[in-house]
């Protein structure tokens, strides 16, 4: 079957740096995706990585390693509205989305 | 640009009734999708559309039915509702489906309760 796994919650202090994880075992691999979600709204698009290594978008990085199936996004200078949550997600080998469940977190003054 | 609209934002609707749920995007976008999303759960693509006239069933199509007559609509029918379909509903569009580097992009959603 096809998995996408993701810690429930996480919290961390304004102005720090948070790392959420993402481990996938799906049907091939087409690129992994990350969202951000606030409570009672749609998903966002945050990064995209289809190769290994480092994506950097201003505070957001998204990292990815195919061999390990395992990606993070790196929050640096953590503010208030960045409490959210964060949905990670595969294209498989279908070109179909698998969604992990998100990570909500919680940022605390 | 409004991207993509859904309609209604919620709704309270009883077993047994049927429901329409629309979705227009103005980006036009070739592919369309609709996911449910609950609580604990990754968000699970109901049915997708790569083109105008053509659909597909995702992961959970049971108890829904979606046409594609234009570019721009993408509506989503329930028949019979149930309450385990109480959820809330999101409508995504991509400017195709094919290629890996695709991204989606949602509607606002709509918030179905069914008692």
């Amino acid at each position: 079957g096809q998995n996408i796994d993701q810690p429930t919650e996480m919290t961390a202090t304004e102005g720090a740096i948070v790392q959420i994880n993402c481990t996938y075992q799906t049907s091939g691999f087409n690129g992994l995706f990350w969202y951000q979600q606030h409570a009672g709204e749609a998903p966002t698009f945050l990064s995209y990585n289809v190769l290994d290594g480092l994506e950097e978008k201003g505070r957001f990085s998204s990292f990815l390693s195919r061999s390990k199936g395992y990606s993070y996004l790196l929050l640096k200078e953590l503010q208030m509205k960045d409490s959210a949550s964060y949905l990670c997600a595969v294209r498989d080998s279908n070109y179909q989305l698998i969604w992990g469940a998100g990570t909500k977190l919680i940022i605390k003054p | 640009t409004a991207g993509i609209t859904q309609a209604p934002t919620s709704q309270i609707l009883a077993a047994g009734r049927s429901m329409t749920l629309r979705c227009t995007q103005d980006m036009r976008h070739n592919a369309m999708y609709w996911y449910r999303q609950d609580l604990g759960l990754g968000l699970r693509l109901i049915h997708y559309s790569n083109t105008a006239g053509t659909t597909g069933k995702g992961e959970v199509p049971d108890g829904y039915s979606v046409s594609r007559a234009n570019t721009d609509d993408f509506p989503l029918t329930l028949a019979s509702a149930v309450p385990s379909q109480t959820s809330v509903y999101f409508c995504a569009s991509s400017e195709t489906s094919g290629e890996s580097t695709d991204t989606q992009y949602f509607g606002p959603g709509t918030r179905l309760t069914v008692l």
